[in-house]
């Protein structure tokens, strides 16, 4: 079983709409999680960290259940610039270390 | 504060060669991490390093694959004897020391061709 699983996609959604990304991971153990974007031929960069209380940055929204060990990825009013490939991240469940990354889901905003 | 470099950006080698990729991680982060991505793939991890030591390098193949941060300069993934099955993007990512998971900043990555 993977580590990390994510719907690829992709997901074409007009400017404007709300699109919501889910990811879930396999190990219990998972302190930390973290979405990243990912342009096309692009390092990934780190779009928020992900708390179980839920956190939200403008117009994204991140939530955390560690009953269902499902993290979830809401954006909202989307833009253009927003396209990319989002990318759910765990880590191994010890300070420091490794990450473990999902193949990512690609979204498609047209005007 | 500069960011993660990686150089070279672009590597082009023939099988059988050697590709030496060099990370310079941000300044005054001490741990550096090595992911590949191959094409339509995830990030895979594959060492993490501080300066002078190896940590965790459960995700480097076990042969031809070597990995290194010395005390000066920068962290240097080496693939000696490369095959096309190497073809990939090679990125590097760095944090700070600290006591809790921080968050790794990665680099614009090195994207090796093998012919």
């Amino acid at each position: 079983r993977k580590e990390v699983e994510q719907d690829p996609g992709p997901f074409n959604v007009p400017e404007g709409a709300t699109v919501a990304f889910n990811c879930t991971y396999s190990n219990s153990a998972s302190q930390s999680f973290f979405w990243y974007r990912q342009d096309c031929r692009k390092e990934p960069k780190l779009l928020m960290s992900v708390y179980s209380s839920g956190n939200e940055d403008g117009r994204f929204t991140a939530q955390l259940n560690r009953a269902s060990q499902y993290i979830s990825l809401l954006i909202r009013d989307s833009k253009l610039s927003d396209s990319a490939t989002y990318l759910c991240v765990v880590d191994r469940g010890s300070t420091l270390g490794r990450l473990y990354f999902g193949r990512g889901t690609q979204l498609t905003v047209w005007p | 504060n500069a960011g993660v470099m990686q150089n070279p950006r672009h590597l082009v080698r023939r099988r059988g060669q050697e590709a030496r990729l060099r990370c310079s991680p941000m300044k005054g982060h001490s741990h550096v991490y090595w992911y590949r991505q191959l094409p339509e793939e995830g990030l895979k991890f594959m060492v993490y390093l501080q300066k002078e030591n190896i940590i965790d390098e459960s995700g480097m193949p076990k042969e031809r694959f070597s990995a290194e941060f010395p005390k000066e300069g920068p962290s240097i993934l080496r693939i000696q004897q490369v095959v096309r099955g190497d073809s990939a993007a090679y990125f590097c990512a760095s944090s700070p020391p600290a006591g809790f998971q921080e968050t790794q900043y990665f680099g614009p990555g090195t994207r090796l061709l093998v012919l």
